[in-house]
């Protein structure tokens, strides 16, 4: 098992353009999440599915978009980045419910200039 | 909504002394606690984990407590290693409101194990 993939590892983004992050995972766990990372500030959870065709907002959802069409896939959408959007985002899986063992995906940097 | 505070932000200790890292959460209903270790550069790993119906939970050089009452949980690593230098975030469910158990998450402890 590859376990969660996250891509691309680096990416350096322009002011107002879009991208998505890719996540996905092997071991058809239901509940995948999206963290961003920033010094000092610990891990702070974006979105999250408990299933295909599932999402929701975590504590800092606003400028990102996510979809869950498959068991496998969960990608992060930036409409129009901005540099506050700046940080590492890591994606996580788990069996079922966000209250057990998370996977982290490797990570992906992002720098919007 | 859950907050969880972490103390303190950094440590240093000498190898082979112990470290203990401090956490208190916010949300009498949260029920998982885990421990998580980044190395530089790296993906968060789990290294411990507690649930609300055990008070300690031990694994080699490396343990958990929880204390429901008092809303706070703490790390303790023995006999500590420069390899154990890293930054450890402790984290708590959110319970309710569809939430599905969402964690959240500490800013972290870096440590910082002197040879």
């Amino acid at each position: 098992n590859a376990g969660v993939t996250q891509t691309p590892k680096f990416q350096v983004l322009k002011t107002g353009q879009s991208m998505t992050l890719q996540c996905a995972q092997d071991m058809n766990h239901e509940y995948m999440s999206w963290y961003r990372q920033d010094p000092g500030m610990g891990l702070r959870l974006i979105h999250y599915s408990v299933g295909a065709g599932i999402t929701d907002q975590g504590e800092v959802p606003n400028g990102y978009n996510v979809s869950r069409s498959t068991t496998e896939d969960f990608p992060l959408r930036l409409l129009s980045a901005a540099p506050s959007q700046t940080s590492v985002y890591f994606c996580a899986s788990t069996p079922q419910g966000g209250a057990n063992v998370l996977t982290f995906g490797a990570g992906s940097r992002l720098t919007v200039l | 909504g859950e907050n969880v505070e972490q103390h303190p932000s950094t440590l240093s200790v000498q190898e082979g002394d112990s470290a203990v890292i401090k956490c208190t959460y916010s949300d009498s209903a949260s029920n998982y606690f885990p421990w998580y270790k980044q190395e530089l550069g790296k993906r968060p790993q789990l290294i411990i984990d507690i649930r609300s119906n055990v008070g300690e939970k031990k694994d080699q050089r490396i343990a958990v407590t929880l204390n429901k009452t008092a809303k706070h949980f703490s790390l303790h690593i023995t006999e500590t290693q420069p390899e154990d230098s890293a930054v450890y975030f402790c984290a708590a469910s959110i319970i309710g409101g569809g939430s599905q158990g969402n964690l959240i998450f500490g800013k972290g402890t870096k440590l910082s194990v002197k040879p």
